[in-house]
């Protein structure tokens, strides 16, 4: 159980395109989704985190109208790339939270992540 | 605000040898603490959490951690290598004060040598 899926695993654009990536929890109901991207030979870095049916909420430095992200159902969320450059090749990787189930911490399953290459 | 250091960028390690992986960790609250693995163009699979019962934390591929409040820690030790453990770690911390995200430490890249 707890598998997360992304879409695609690899993807190559060209300056200027957008990229849309899919993250879905495949076999539990996630009211929280997290975008981390993560440079070659680096951490983790939280982009934003995106709440079913509201606002995305974008960590500082984050450009917001460049990483469009919607949460549209408990099961998938989206992170658009708008207008990509080749400083935003990396490597993205969501994460889903379920839905509370009175424990005192609720895990985040993480997804595979997609490589993003803009040429 | 919480903060998570991971000693040693790189740890080499002989196959059959004790595996140690350091982390020390800022939190203003009680925190929960993890370990994961990160295979080379994969995600994130949980090796071990911490949330406050047991201070001696046991995991999946033989890994244990123990918190250590006094010392801010939750190093990471598997008694004897694989060369199926060559991967990257990173140590994460998560607590209520920070909306239960998680922060990661940098990561230390374990090379497992024959």
């Amino acid at each position: 159980g707890a598998v997360v899926s992304q879409h695609p695993s690899r993807v190559i654009c060209k300056s200027g395109t957008s990229v849309k990536i899919e993250c879905r929890s495949l076999d539990f109901q996630a009211t929280t989704m997290f975008w981390y991207r993560q440079f070659p030979k680096q951490s983790l870095m939280l982009m934003a985190t995106s709440n079913e049916g509201s606002k995305a909420t974008y960590e500082q430095g984050v450009e917001k109208d460049k990483f469009l992200i919607n949460h549209a159902s408990l099961t998938l969320s989206t992170l658009t790339v708008t207008s990509a450059h080749p400083e935003d090749s990396s490597f993205y990787i969501c994460s889903a939270r379920s839905l509370g189930s009175g424990r005192a911490y609720n895990e985040q399953f993480f997804g595979p992540g997609t490589r993003l290459t803009v040429l | 605000a919480q903060s998570v250091t991971q000693l040693g960028s790189h740890v080499s390690v002989s196959e059959g040898a004790l595996v140690l992986l350091r982390c020390n960790y800022s939190s203003s609250v009680p925190p929960y603490l993890f370990w994961y693995v990160q295979y080379p163009n994969q995600g994130l699979q949980l090796l071990l959490k911490y949330t406050s019962a047991a201070t001696l934390v046991k995991g999946i591929n033989g890994f244990e951690a123990e918190f250590k409040k006094s010392e801010t820690s939750f190093h990471l030790t598997k008694p004897s290598a694989h060369m199926s453990d060559a991967a990257e770690y990173f140590c994460a911390v998560s607590d209520k004060a920070a909306g239960n995200k998680l922060t990661f430490g940098g990561g230390t890249r374990v090379l497992v040598k024959p």
